[in-house]
């Protein structure tokens, strides 16, 4: 089992850019979390997925982030006209539909906006 | 909304003594309480979980007992390894209508642990 894959670990844009964040559930997993991690907010809950449907996105900034769920296999967090303030580990988890409370974190995006 | 306070870092021990980090927490749901471990480069490890009040969880020596009267879930550990150097965060998780399971983290304890 290859746990939840995160790519790319580290990301740099320049202020202004775009950011695409991938993330790739375990296989059998229904659910999709992402998280933010910062030295200031500590842990922060973004958004989640069901079998592929937005449940809850009541972390998600409104202005500039977005994200998605194609298929059951992978996951996007995509930032636009990125911000210095946006710089942060982001986080996937995912878990089972039996085990929902029992999320399984990758390791993680650095993104570091210029 | 939902709040997780536990005890502030960082926390540096001696291998072979005891560990408490507090935690409490706040929110007007039936939570699930959580301890997850994170070990530098990677993400939060769950170290247990506890869905009942006045139950008792426990993984690798460490144990937490979720009292629902003092809204506490603290953290205990009988003797420390050098190993067990990382940040530990307590969560918790409610479900409304089978719709909500997002964990909401406290700041995190940074223990470290000399030999």
């Amino acid at each position: 089992n290859a746990g939840v894959i995160q790519t790319p670990r580290h990301k740099v844009t320049g202020k202004g850019q775009e950011a695409t964040l991938w993330c790739e559930p375990i296989s059998g997993h229904s659910a999709v979390f992402w998280y933010r991690q910062t030295i200031v907010q500590g842990l922060e809950f973004l958004t989640y997925f069901r079998n592929q449907a937005p449940i809850d996105d009541s972390g998600m900034p409104k202005e500039r982030f977005s994200a998605q769920m194609p298929n059951q296999s992978h996951s996007t967090l995509k930032i636009q006209s990125t911000q210095p303030q946006d710089s942060a580990v982001y986080l996937c988890a995912s878990s089972l539909q039996g085990a929902l409370y029992e999320q399984y974190f990758g390791p993680g995006t650095r993104l570091t906006v210029l | 909304g939902d709040s997780v306070t536990q005890t502030e870092g960082p926390v540096t021990l001696s291998e072979g003594t005891s560990l408490t980090v507090n935690c409490s927490y706040e929110t007007k749901q039936y939570p699930t309480l959580f301890w997850y471990v994170q070990y530098p480069g990677e993400g939060p490890q769950l170290l247990f979980k506890v869905p009942k009040a006045n139950e008792k969880g426990s993984s690798r020596g460490f144990e937490a007992t979720y009292n629902k009267e003092a809204t506490s879930f603290h953290l205990q550990k009988a003797s420390v390894q050098e190993s067990d150097s990382a940040v530990y965060y307590c969560a918790l998780s409610w479900n409304s209508g089978g719709s909500n399971y997002k964990l909401t983290f406290g700041k995190g304890t940074l223990l470290t642990v000399t030999p």
